[in-house]
């Protein structure tokens, strides 16, 4: 079975810190992994979306990287700021148009 | 483009009444899912179609829900009749067909409450 786990499901930080957020996936086959982020009450907004074939993704303070070997995506997150705090949620394709596997997502919350 | 658009935005029903949600996707694209949003089972995917034809509907609960895509415009999911447990937030996603990214893009939601 195809799963996606995100660890850990709540993250406290003050601001200005820089923090990771991880995505583990348990078939490494994938063709694609995004990184959504949601605000209570709204829908999914895209982030990123790294291809297999690539290691990493850049977008302002955001660097979302892929390992499949290891089964494992981070998103980074530099100087992070109160505006920042949401539900992270990453995402996992096996084809190139098909259905995707979500993760539970990351709440994170960051304190001026 | 003004993205995926979904309508209604919230639905407070009551138990046994007919419940449908709408979703328009961004043109050009070829896939359009539904997922299921709640705080116990997370988001879940329901149906989805490619050129309006459906592809999986693995995921739909019950014979009381139904969706239909009649052109590549237009989606709509029905429950018939809802029940206090379908109480989620409903949302509508497109992404284009093979050959480009394939990046996922999602509507605002239609937040459903039963009565």
């Amino acid at each position: 079975k195809q799963e996606v786990t995100q660890i850990p499901a709540a993250l406290s930080v003050p601001e200005g810190e820089n923090l990771v957020l991880n995505c583990s996936f348990t078939d490494s086959a994938i063709y694609n992994l995004q990184w959504f982020r949601q605000d209570p009450g709204k829908g999914l907004t895209s982030l990123l979306l790294i291809q297999s074939s690539q290691r990493e993704q850049t977008s302002g303070r955001l660097n979302a990287s892929l390992d499949k070997s290891s089964g494992r995506s981070t998103l980074y997150i530099a100087a992070s700021q109160p505006g920042d705090s949401a539900t992270y949620l990453c995402a996992v394709s096996y084809t190139n148009a098909g259905k995707s596997t979500f993760g539970d997502g990351t709440t994170l919350t960051v304190k001026p | 483009d003004a993205g995926v658009i979904q309508s209604p935005r919230h639905e407070v029903t009551e138990m046994g009444q007919e419940v449908t949600l709408r979703c328009k996707p961004i043109s050009g694209h070829d896939y359009l899912f539904w997922y299921r949003q709640t705080m116990m089972r997370g988001l879940e995917l329901l149906i989805y179609f490619n050129n309006n034809v459906p592809i999986d509907d693995s995921g739909m609960p019950e014979d009381r829900f139904s969706a239909k895509m009649p052109n590549a415009s237009f989606s709509t999911l029905k429950i018939q009749p809802s029940e206090p447990r379908d109480s989620a937030v409903y949302f509508c996603a497109s992404r284009p067909d093979g050959g480009f990214t394939g990046e996922l893009f999602f509507g605002e939601g239609s937040r459903l409450t039963v009565l």
